[in-house]
């Protein structure tokens, strides 16, 4: 069936603008989870969601990061205010080994 | 912050051999999984071991954990050129934070044919 998808698959913005980035799991999948993976590192986990518990947001790593998820379904992580150090890949992962292809995000 | 350690960061081989990567952790785990990430985008799951298992193995992939070290081997046999890659390992605290993966920084593989 289908993975997991991601989009934009890359998306390049200026500092300051807003991004919104989009997660959609495989179908019945009930966790989420968004990792950040800047240039040549390991993935660093951001939030995680299980079903209609309220999400585990201890990797968020500012203010300026939120998501949210829509019961089972699409999630979106919204970067507010970008500053260049939020250029990265960020990766979605459904029920813990399916990850998506991410999003390569830039920012000017 | 990132938990595991791996080494070496980078291993440069001839097609036909065989590849080591090692990865050590800090911390108590529930699992350890090895992930394959090619050119820098999507990871694909390769072999996941609990932490009451002391090797397992998957196709030409062999993998060990020792918990006293707190730490994780991945063997790949009769490497390919398709094989070249950044391999990760990542550890699973399980309890409420199953499921929630720590990464090392990975070691990136290069076969030559």
């Amino acid at each position: 069936g289908a993975g997991v998808s991601q989009s934009p698959s890359n998306k390049v913005t200026e500092k300051g603008k807003d991004v919104e980035l989009r997660c959609d799991p495989i179908s019945g999948h009930t966790a989420l989870y968004w990792y950040r993976q800047r240039l040549g590192q390991g993935l660093e986990f951001l939030i995680y969601f299980q079903g209609n518990s309220a999400p585990d947001k201890s990797g968020l790593p500012s203010d300026r990061f939120s998501a949210e998820r829509t019961g089972e379904s699409v999630s979106t992580l919204t970067i507010q205010r970008t500053q260049q150090e939020d250029s990265a890949v960020y990766l979605c992962a459904s029920s813990r080994v399916h990850f998506g292809p991410g999003t390569r995000l830039t920012v000017l | 912050s990132q938990q595991g350690e791996e080494d070496p960061q980078a291993l440069s081989i001839q097609e036909g051999e065989n590849a080591t990567m090692n990865c050590s952790y800090k911390t108590s785990i529930n699992n350890l999984q090895w992930y394959r990430q090619n050119s820098g985008r999507g990871l694909v799951h390769l072999i996941l071991i609990r932490s009451n298992e002391r090797e397992k193995h998957s196709g030409r992939l062999r993998v060990t954990l020792d918990t006293s070290k707190k730490s994780s081997s991945l063997l790949i046999t009769a490497s390919r050129a398709a094989d070249t890659a950044s391999y990760f390992c990542a550890t699973d605290a399980g309890g409420t934070s199953y499921g929630k993966l720590t990464f090392g920084q990975g070691t990136i593989l290069t076969v030559h044919p």
